[in-house]
């Protein structure tokens, strides 16, 4: 079974500051593992993922994540934060098994970008 | 850019009525899936469509749930008898492959049953 934790419901931080979102992930199996964002009144829009090749991943808007297995752990970076990442970033995990195509999401983090 | 629609954006029902949410995927893909979020709540996986069949369906997916691909473009969602506790924001998504594939969401339905 897989599963997701994302810590902290809520992160603040200033414009230009370093944003950084966690997520641990429980997998039985390798894991791939996924980074969405979600702007209010839209869709699930994908970051970046990881599926077994390179363990960190650069994604869209400057995010980047790393894969650290010893840690079971897949962390969402951005150096600098501009006003319009706010919004809610949900990390998700799939199995590599053959036929299991559904993503477990976790709780999801809402971060606010202060100026 | 190709994009995953959704109709209606908000759908209002009283409790025990059916429902149908309507779905089109993007036109290459070949994986459909359901999810739903309560408010406040996360995002949670229904059922995945492969091959005009269901591939897997979670504890969720009940007997009041039925999904279907009617015509070949749209993939629908159909809740027989609608409890309160179905209220919630549904999504539809689809990818060109399986697993390691980027599922893309549409917009979602909001249910509000009453």
């Amino acid at each position: 079974a897989q599963s997701v934790t994302q810590l902290g419901s809520h992160v603040s931080v200033s414009e230009g500051a370093l944003v950084l979102l966690r997520c641990n992930y429980s997998s039985s199996v390798p894991p791939y593992l996924f980074w969405y964002v979600q702007y209010p009144n839209q869709g699930l829009q994908l970051l970046l993922k990881y599926t077994s090749a390179a363990t960190l991943v650069k994604g869209i808007n400057g995010f980047e994540a790393e894969f650290k297995k010893s840690e079971t752990s897949f962390h969402l970076t951005k150096p600098s934060a501009h006003m319009s990442d706010a919004a809610e970033y949900f990390c998700a995990v799939s199995s590599s098994l053959t036929g299991a195509n559904n993503l477990f999401f976790g709780t999801g983090t809402r971060l606010t970008v202060i100026p | 850019e190709p994009e995953v629609t959704q109709t209606p954006s908000h759908q209002v029902t009283q409790m025990g009525q059916e429902v149908i949410l309507r779905c089109v995927p993007i036109s290459n893909h070949l994986y459909f899936y359901w999810y739903r979020q309560i408010l406040g709540q996360k995002v949670e996986f229904l059922v995945s469509f492969y091959n005009n069949e269901i591939s897997e369906k979670s504890e969720i997916f009940d007997d009041q749930f039925s999904v279907e691909r009617p015509d070949g473009s749209n993939f629908t969602l159909k809740i027989r008898s609608t409890k309160l506790e179905d209220s919630a924001m549904y999504f539809c998504a689809s990818s060109v492959g399986p697993s390691s594939y980027e599922q893309y969401f549409g917009p979602g339905t909001r249910l509000t049953v009453t």
